[in-house]
């Protein structure tokens, strides 16, 4: 079993869609939790940053972690065509050993 | 404007070349760290670096030799590579190993002929 499970995708939406991507993980430890965003070319770039469980919100994003289920969400609202990237979600123990997922690729078209 | 910057932005060489790739952070952070990306495989740590000392290193064939003369630059040393060695190569910093978000260059893009 993988330590944190990502969808690869493709994801395809119209403009305006909600988004929803997720990642499941198998270690309970983790209590950081993070999202990247990483266009074609360029490195992956902070999204989103939590600790342990909830909701956290940031303009049309948002992350909820749901520590019972070991299961992260990132919802994005009212999407853009400039939303088109790949979507990774990162978590760690509290010394920053950071695992990721492979990525799911979004596409919202306009 | 990245506060990571990794030169050079490509790379092609052959298996019997010696190179380096570099990187510089401007975030005033103490870790950094060397990925590889490969092609929908998630990325995968090879050396981490706290206060210049090496802290892990994950198994990594002994062709990368990374370097880290101080705080705020960051090498890898690449000799007799494989084709498999092909990939995107990021580099990341952090505050500090024990907690805070890492922040990526846009890395290097690695091609073995």
């Amino acid at each position: 079993q993988k330590e944190v499970e990502q969808d690869p995708g493709p994801l395809s939406v119209p403009e305006g869609a909600i988004v929803s991507l997720n990642c499941t993980y198998s270690n309970s430890a983790f209590q950081y939790f993070m999202w990247y965003r990483q266009y074609s070319r360029k490195g992956p770039e902070l999204l989103m940053y939590t600790y342990s469980s909830g909701n956290k919100e940031d303009g049309r994003f948002t992350a909820q972690v749901d520590k019972s289920s070991k299961y992260i969400s990132l919802f994005i609202r009212d999407s853009q065509p400039s939303d088109s990237a790949t979507y990774l979600c990162a978590m760690s123990l509290n010394n920053n050993d950071m695992r990721f997922g492979a990525g799911t690729r979004l596409t919202v078209k306009p | 404007e990245t506060g990571v910057t990794q030169t050079p932005r490509h790379l092609v060489m052959g298996m019997t070349n010696k190179k380096s790739l570099k990187c510089e952070q401007h975030l005033g952070h103490n870790a950094m760290y060397w990925y590889k990306q490969s092609a929908k495989k998630p990325l995968e740590l090879m050396f981490v670096y706290s206060l210049e000392e090496r802290v892990e290193n994950n198994s990594v064939p002994s062709r990368f030799s990374p370097e880290c003369p101080n705080s705020s630059h960051l090498f890898l040393h690449l000799h007799t590579l494989q084709p498999e060695d092909s990939a995107l190569y990021l580099c990341a910093s952090s505050q500090d190993r024990q907690g805070g978000p890492q922040h990526f260059g846009d890395g290097t893009r690695l091609s073995i002929l």
